[in-house]
Parts: C-alpha cells; sequence; structure tokens
C-alpha cells in the first residue's frame, strides 16, 4: 500500500477555474504536510504548508486538512497558465523529518 | 540571501566511476537532506543529516552510497562505482530545527 497517494492526472481546468488537487496518506502519526510544485526539469518548490485540521489560505492557494479521513488537499483558485506544473503532496511523519511524497498530480491550465 | 546551493547542476560519468555531489545549504540552516527522483517517478528520501552526524539514512542503499556533512564545508553526496541505474535527479533540502524543507537546483547524474 502507497504511504502517500495521489491522483496522477493530467487534471486539466480552463483559464480562471479553479483546480481541486487531491491526497491521502496513510500514517495516522503523520503531523506536517506539505504542498510543492514542480516545473519539468527544476526542482520542486513549496507552495503549502499546513499542520493542524481545516483550511490554511495564501493568496490564490487554500490548503484542507483532514485528519481523521487522512485526507489534504490543495485549491488553486483563478487558475493561470502559469500554474501549469506537478503537484507534489509530501507527509513528515514522526521525528524523523524525512518527508514521504506522492507522485504527484499533473495540472494543465488551458488558455 | 541565497538559497540552496548544489553543485555541478549537471554531470556525467562512466560505470564504474565515482560521482560526487555537494549541497550548501541555506543560510541558518544546519539540517541537510537527500533525496533522490528516478526518471517518470517519485521522490524519494535517502538521508537526514545534521553538522557531523548522520541522523537518517534509511533510504541509501546499502553499497556505493555514501553521505556526509561536515564542520565545515559542504554535505557530500558519493556514489561509487555508479551503474546505469544510478542516473537520476539528486536534490538537496535544507531546514531550521523541525522547520520547513527547501530543496536545492538538483544534479541530474547521467551514467553512460
Amino acid at each position: 500500500q502507497k504511504e502517500v497517494e495521489q491522483n496522477s492526472g493530467p487534471l486539466s481546468v480552463p483559464e480562471g477555474a479553479i483546480a481541486s488537487l487531491n491526497c491521502t496518506y496513510s500514517d495516522r502519526g503523520s503531523q506536517s504536510f506539505f504542498w510543492y510544485r514542480q516545473y519539468s526539469g527544476k526542482s520542486p518548490e513549496l507552495i503549502m504548508s499546513i499542520y493542524s485540521n481545516g483550511d490554511k489560505e495564501d493568496g490564490r492557494f487554500t490548503a484542507q486538512l483532514n485528519k481523521a479521513s487522512q485526507y489534504v488537499s490543495l485549491l488553486i483558485r483563478d487558475s493561470q497558465p502559469s500554474d501549469s506544473a506537478t503537484y507534489l503532496c509530501a507527509v513528515n511523519a514522526g521525528n524523523n523529518r524525512k518527508l514521504i511524497w506522492g507522485l504527484g498530480t499533473s495540472l494543465a491550465v488551458n488558455p | 540571501n541565497a538559497g540552496v546551493m548544489q553543485n555541478p547542476r549537471h554531470l556525467v560519468r562512466r560505470r564504474g566511476q565515482e560521482a560526487r555531489l555537494r549541497c550548501s545549504p541555506m543560510k541558518g540552516h544546519s539540517h541537510v537532506y537527500w533525496y533522490r527522483q528516478l526518471p517518470e517517478e517519485g521522490l524519494k528520501f535517502m538521508v537526514y543529516l545534521q553538522k557531523e552526524n548522520i541522523i537518517d539514512e534509511s533510504g541509501m542503499p546499502k553499497e556505493r552510497f555514501s553521505a556526509e556533512f561536515p564542520k565545515e564545508g559542504p554535505s557530500i553526496l558519493r556514489i561509487q562505482q555508479v551503474v546505469r541505474g544510478d542516473s537520476a535527479a539528486y536534490f538537496c533540502a535544507s531546514s531550521r530545527q523541525g522547520e520547513t524543507q527547501y530543496f536545492g537546483p538538483g544534479t541530474r547524474l547521467l551514467v553512460l
């Protein structure tokens, strides 16, 4: 069983729409949750971090965490073509600080 | 305010040679993590180091791979006797104690 799962996509949305990206994780002891964006051939870039249940908003991005359902999501409002990338969900379980990664969801925002 | 630095950005080696990948963490960061991303695969944790200490090496292959983070200088990921399957992007990330990890640009290793 994979520890962090994401729908691989591709997810295609029109410019200006809301993109919704989802991630589930298996370890109930997980404490920290991250969304990174990775453009092709580039390194992961932090978008959002979330640590407690509920919503966290930063500009056009909203992360949502539900620990009971072991589910974390990322909403991107007013999607732009420049948002087209692979979005990686990462989970930090326990005290060892290593991140466990999903395989990523490919997002395409169409002009 | 320099970010995480990695060099070289691209490295070509022939089978059997050694590869040395360097990582300088962000200023003020004393925690370094190495990850590997194989073509069309996800990121995989390799090793977590603090200055002069390996904290978690559970993701490191048992043979040929080693890592260090000396008191002075960058962290080094060393791959001995490289094989074609080692071809991948190797990313270093750094953080302060218990905080978010920030990634360097990566080293793309190609083994011929």
